[in-house]
């Protein structure tokens, strides 16, 4: 079965800085990776899609990356503001398996 | 409305007792979801709906019982559950679903339903 690791499990960064998040998946690549972010006590929101035949998508301050040969997805937020302090999630798909990695919670200091 | 609504918001119950979990969307989606997620884990996939189809089935023990009445709900019916059964309920909910591409298919999820079964 498919295993996604996400870097540290949580990861704590200056204000204004770029937060650069992991997601790290063995067996098979994915026909997509999805980004979702989750805030306690409520449920995950997407973010961004990528498809595995693209490197990079980008929204507003955020930034994908796709790189099937290391097997692995970057997101990064650049200019981070504690408002974007929350759990994020990276989550696979294939057909019709959908599974959402470890998670990597994220902690912006003023 | 991009709302997906679940209710009750809390429920404990006793081992013995026969309780539901209602989720409820107006964006006309036709595929709904069911997840368990414990304390610092990701959500685990239960069901899938897709035009009210049990889609997939995680491997989910009987003692979970989905149904979807129509297009827009979504129930768990939930019976005879074990203390480790205790996580929040996630309900999500997308366009196509199945049907279309999985991949691309935006899920919403509803804020959940926190289960404490003593």
């Amino acid at each position: 079965s498919q295993k996604i690791e996400q870097n540290s499990e949580a990861l704590n960064i200056q204000e204004g800085k770029t937060a650069t998040l992991t997601c790290n998946y063995t067996n098979y690549s994915p026909a997509y990776l999805q980004w979702y972010r989750q805030d306690p006590g409520r449920g995950p929101v997407f973010l961004l899609l990528i498809r595995e035949n693209e490197k990079e998508k980008r929204k507003e301050r955020l930034k994908v990356t796709f790189d099937t040969t290391l097997k692995q997805s970057l997101f990064h937020i650049t200019a981070s503001q504690p408002a974007d302090s929350a759990t994020y999630l990276c989550a696979l798909v294939r057909g019709n398996q959908f599974y959402f990695g470890t998670g990597t919670s994220l902690t912006v200091i003023p | 409305d991009t709302e997906v609504t679940q209710t009750p918001k809390h429920l404990v119950m006793g081992m013995t007792n026969k309780k539901s979990l209602k989720c409820e969307q107006h964006m006309g989606h036709r595929a709904m979801y069911w997840y368990k997620q414990k304390a610092k884990k990701p959500p685990e996939l239960m069901f899938v709906y897709s035009y009210e189809k049990l889609s997939i089935n995680e491997s989910v023990p009987s003692r979970f019982s989905p149904e979807c009445p129509n297009s827009s709900l979504l129930n768990l019916h939930l019976h005879a559950l074990q203390p480790e059964d205790s996580a929040l309920y996630l309900c999500a909910s997308s366009q196509e679903g199945l049907a279309g591409d999985l991949g691309t298919d935006t899920q919403y999820f509803g804020p959940g339903t926190r289960l404490t079964v003593l």
